[in-house]
């Protein structure tokens, strides 16, 4: 089945910062990547999400790129801020079955 | 509109006991989903309902856990004869199925459920 690797485990950055968060994933039949934010005791909630047909995604300061040869994926996050400050999890399904999700990345974005 | 919401949002029970978490997933949202969340950890597949498909219980962690969703809606995970390692938080999550679509997960605020 599908494994979803996420690395740092932990990130501390500056106000200003960018952070990358990577992740790779071991079944090539994966065609949808959602990066979910999670802040502390509330419910994951989705902030981009990438198709396997398409190789980079940006909505403001957050941009997705997916390289399928490599089975890899990264969240990149711009200009950081303190709000930024959460737990992020990468994911991957094929099709409407059940996210396999990394590890998460606790990100730090100190003022 | 209305999310996903679960009940109870916090449930304390004894070893050895039985509990039932509940999700109503959003209207019109076919597809249900079941995770754990353990302290500090990633989240974990339970169960996956879609339609009137068979269930895709393959995340089950053992035979004392059980979904149910009734009438393509809400959904009810037990957990029979509780055991401390059962702790943790469960998320619920639904989507809406349309034509050759991927489509986002939203999840509900969890149950979080400590086995004295």
């Amino acid at each position: 089945g599908e494994n979803v690797e996420q690395h740092p485990s932990t990130l501390s950055v500056q106000e200003g910062d960018s952070a990358v968060i990577k992740c790779t994933y071991s079944d090539s039949a994966s065609n949808y990547f959602p990066w979910y934010k999670q802040e502390l005791g509330k419910r994951p909630q989705l902030i981009i999400d990438i198709r396997s047909n398409v190789g980079e995604k940006k909505d403001q300061r957050i941009a997705v790129t997916l390289n399928k040869t490599a089975k890899h994926f990264s969240l990149h996050i711009t200009e950081t801020q303190p709000e930024d400050s959460a737990v992020y999890f990468c994911a991957a399904s094929t099709g409407f079955q059940k996210l396999v999700f990394g590890t998460g990345t606790r990100l730090l974005v100190s003022p | 509109g209305a999310g996903v919401s679960q009940s109870p949002s916090n449930k304390v029970t004894e070893k050895g006991k039985d509990v039932e978490l509940r999700c109503d997933p959003i209207s019109g949202h076919t597809a249900l989903y079941w995770y754990r969340q353990s302290l500090g950890q990633g989240l974990e597949f339970l169960i996956y309902f879609q339609g009137n498909s068979a269930p895709d219980k393959s995340g089950l962690p053992s035979d004392r856990f059980s979904a149910e969703r009734t009438g393509g809606s809400v959904s009810t995970l037990t957990i029979q004869r509780t055991q401390q390692e059962d702790s943790a938080v469960y998320l619920c999550a639904s989507s809406p199925k349309g034509a050759g679509g991927l489509y986002e997960q939203f999840f509900g605020p969890g149950t979080r459920l400590t086995v004295l």
